[in-house]
């Protein structure tokens, strides 16, 4: 199984709720990749799981909250979001996070809508 | 990070060879070259990705120059399917440092494929 599953694929939800993103894999990866992307730009990085640790936050607004509960498994808590938060959500994994463990595999993405 | 210049189109007609370029002038030793490419509407596809040597694998070659300063992605027979954003991407090989695990895309190159 080579796949990264992200679910819902579409959420819409307003600047009060709380909502959560999900993304797995079993593929063994124990890293995983949090993206955020806007239309017609490219792939933007938030945060880096290395063996279910934070190693990487990239100044993200505490609204997003990530969460690495096993291996296999990432999520993304959603809260108080704003309208410029609507974007493409990208999950990712690999072997590891460094080293020439190259190839990252991405899902299919969560298109976000915030009202 | 270091950054990677590509132009913002190319062109190619089907079954033809197509010639991506990236240079890379400030790479540092430790940096790896990674291609990704994205499909409308799907998340990022790991191409390729190399240090040093040429690399070749079933969808691409990737060609270094001497010094590193620059690459070239080659699609050897261009298809329709081919039509894409490609990413070229340096990655940080370095363990535990700040950018461990870190992709950071630019703009990328559009690709149109003409039948």
């Amino acid at each position: 199984d080579t796949e990264v599953t992200q679910t819902p694929k579409h959420l819409v939800m307003g600047m009060t709720n709380k909502k959560s993103l999900k993304c797995e894999q079993h593929m063994g990866h124990r890293a995983m990749y949090w993206y955020k992307q806007k239309a017609k730009k490219p792939p933007e990085l938030m945060f880096v799981y290395s063996y279910e640790k934070l190693s990487i936050n990239e100044s993200v607004p505490s609204r997003f909250s990530p969460e690495c509960p096993n291996s296999s498994l990432l999520n993304l808590h959603l809260h108080a979001l704003q309208p410029e938060d609507s974007a493409l959500y990208l999950c990712a994994s690999s072997r590891r996070a460094g080293g020439d463990f190259g190839e990252q595999f991405f899902g299919p993405g969560t298109r976000l809508t915030v009202l | 990070d270091a950054k990677t210049t590509q132009p913002n189109s190319m062109e190619s007609n089907e079954e033809e060879p197509v010639h991506l370029p990236c240079n890379h002038s400030t790479i540092s030793g430790t940096d790896y070259i990674h291609w990704y490419r994205q499909l409308p509407s799907q998340g990022p596809e790991y191409v390729i990705h190399g240090l040093t040597s040429n690399v070749n694998n079933r969808m691409a070659s990737l060609a270094i120059a001497e010094d590193r300063k620059s690459s070239t992605l080659i699609l050897h027979r261009a298809t329709l399917r081919d039509a894409a954003v490609y990413y070229c991407i340096l990655r940080a090989y370095n363990a535990g440092g700040t950018s461990y695990g870190k992709l950071t895309f630019g703009q990328g190159t559009i690709l149109t494929v003409h039948p």
